[in-house]
C-alpha cells in the first residue's frame, strides 16, 4: 500500500524566507505526485503536479517541487514566502491506477 | 469551466440521524471521489466512482454509501450519524488519460453532529 509522510506538522516563517516543505512517499512503481494548498477558509487547490518529465515543476504562486526518484521525495519550494502564503499544504500520491493517498499537512503560518 | 460543487455547504444534525451530501462535478469528468477531512486524520478517502461504478473503497464502515449518477453527479450518504462523523467532507472530480490524473476539489460540506 502507499504511503505519504510529511516532515513537518507546523512551520513558522518571517516574510522573504525561503520555504521547503519535505515529502517522502513509499510505492515501488510509477507515481503521480501532487502538492495541494488549503487558504484558510478556502477549498483545497492544486498547487503542482509531477506525471512524468522533467523532475523540476513549476506550479502556480511561485512555487515548484523536485521529483527526488531514488529518494522518494517529493520536497515544495519556494525562494521568498510572502504572508498571503499562509496556508496547510497538502502532498499527495497515487501509485499506479490506485486512489490519491494524502499526508497529514503542514500548516504554514508566514508572519509579516 | 465551472468548478465541483457540492451542497448543502453546512449541516448540522444529531446522532442517529442519516444525511445525503451532494456533489456536482467539472463539466466532462466522469469519477468522482469523496474525503473525509478532520483535524486529526487529516484527509482520508471514502470512495471513488466512475460511470456509476463504486471503483474504489476507502476503510470506512457501512454506514456510509454513495452512488453515482449518468450525469456524473454524485451522493454520499451517512446513517446512524456518530459525534465522531463531524467533519468537512470533500468530494473532487477528475479525468483519467493513461495513468494521468489529476482531482480537483469542492468546497466541500461541513457536518456537525451533536
Amino acid at each position: 500500500a502507499q504511503s505519504v509522510s510529511q516532515h513537518n506538522h507546523h512551520v513558522i516563517l518571517s516574510e522573504a524566507a525561503s520555504l521547503e516543505l519535505g515529502c517522502n512517499y513509499s510505492y515501488g512503481g510509477t507515481v503521480n505526485l501532487f502538492w495541494y494548498v488549503q487558504y484558510p477558509g478556502q477549498h483545497l487547490q492544486l498547487l503542482l503536479k509531477y506525471f512524468s518529465g522533467d523532475p523540476l515543476v513549476k506550479g502556480i504562486k511561485g512555487f515548484e517541487a523536485e521529483f527526488i526518484k531514488s529518494k522518494f521525495s517529493f520536497n515544495l519550494r519556494k525562494p521568498s514566502v510572502q504572508w498571503s502564503d499562509t496556508a496547510e499544504y497538502f502532498c499527495a500520491v497515487r501509485g499506479g491506477y490506485s486512489t490519491l493517498t494524502f499526508g497529514k499537512g503542514t500548516m504554514l503560518l508566514v508572519s509579516p | 469551466k465551472a468548478g465541483v460543487t457540492q451542497t448543502p455547504r453546512y449541516l448540522i444534525k444529531t446522532r442517529g440521524q442519516q444525511v445525503t451530501l451532494s456533489c456536482s462535478p467539472i463539466s466532462g469528468h466522469r469519477s468522482v471521489s469523496w474525503y473525509q477531512q478532520t483535524p486529526g486524520q487529516g484527509l482520508q478517502f471514502l470512495f471513488e466512482y466512475f460511470s456509476e461504478t463504486q471503483r474504489n473503497k476507502g476503510n470506512f464502515p457501512g454506514r456510509f454509501s454513495g452512488r453515482q449518477f449518468s450525469n456524473s453527479r454524485s451522493e454520499m450518504n451517512v446513517s446512524t450519524l456518530e459525534l465522531g462523523d463531524s467533519a468537512l467532507y470533500l468530494c473532487a472530480s477528475s479525468w483519467r488519460v493513461g495513468q494521468e490524473e489529476t482531482q480537483y476539489f469542492g468546497p466541500g460540506t461541513r457536518l456537525l453532529v451533536l
